[in-house]
């Protein structure tokens, strides 16, 4: 029972290069979110999508974009790395429809440096 | 907007002791409150919530919260803590945003808890 995968789990790069990061879920969920955890700030959502075929911007989307490939896999991309980046980024799925009742499930994490 | 405050962003306790973890948030319309815990090199994990009925909400590890409308808190509480509890923990809210809703999270508070 995988859960929430997410690859790769650490990434080094250059300032100006491009990565994608990869998430996958096998509980059926409709919605995916993808957020960035920096020390002393929390957890802040970058991007998310609510269900197959759509995506919609968070509190921090600039420098990213993502794809929601199909229900299962939601990726997100960093087209031109900056310093500022260099975060751990979680995604997190979730059964969606009727009220929100917060239970997410979340990946181990991509711990991304940007030299 | 909605917002969520931990007061404390480190509480050092000793193992035995009683420890409370503070959750504050700012709504004047009816909420859904979360605690997640997190785990050193881990993601998130739901580890209580309040939806309605009992304002006292339990986890199946001892710990408590308690949802208090009038003072806005949610405050997280274990009598007696174990090594094993050093984690972080972090309060959440949801927020209505446009047509769909979404979990603000607190900047975390993290526990270490010491032999």
């Amino acid at each position: 029972n995988a859960g929430v995968t997410q690859t790769p789990k650490f990434q080094v790069l250059k300032t100006g290069q491009s990565m994608t990061l990869q998430c996958a879920q096998d509980m059926n969920h409709n919605s995916m979110y993808w957020y960035r955890q920096d020390p002393g700030m929390g957890l802040r959502l970058i991007y998310y999508s609510a269900s197959e075929g759509t995506t919609d911007k968070g509190e921090v989307p600039n420098g990213y974009n993502v794809s929601r490939l199909n229900k299962r896999e939601f990726s997100l991309r960093l087209e031109s790395a900056a310093p500022s980046q260099t975060s751990v980024y979680f995604c997190a799925s979730r059964v969606s429809g009727g009220t929100n009742t917060g239970e997410l499930f979340f990946g181990e994490g991509s711990r991304l440096t940007v030299l | 907007a909605q917002s969520v405050t931990q007061l404390d962003s480190q509480v050092p306790v000793f193992e035995e002791a009683p420890v409370e973890l503070r959750c504050n948030y700012s709504s004047s319309v009816s909420v859904y409150l979360f605690w997640y815990v997190q785990y050193p090199n881990q993601g998130l994990q739901l580890l209580l919530k309040y939806l309605s009925g009992s304002t006292l909400v339990e986890s199946i590890n001892g710990f408590e919260a308690e949802f208090n409308k009038s003072q806005t808190s949610f405050h997280l509480r274990k009598p007696s803590v174990h090594i094993s509890d050093t984690a972080e923990y972090f309060c959440a809210v949801t927020r209505r945003q446009g047509g769909s809703e979404k979990l603000v999270f607190g900047k975390g508070t993290k526990l270490t808890v010491n032999p």
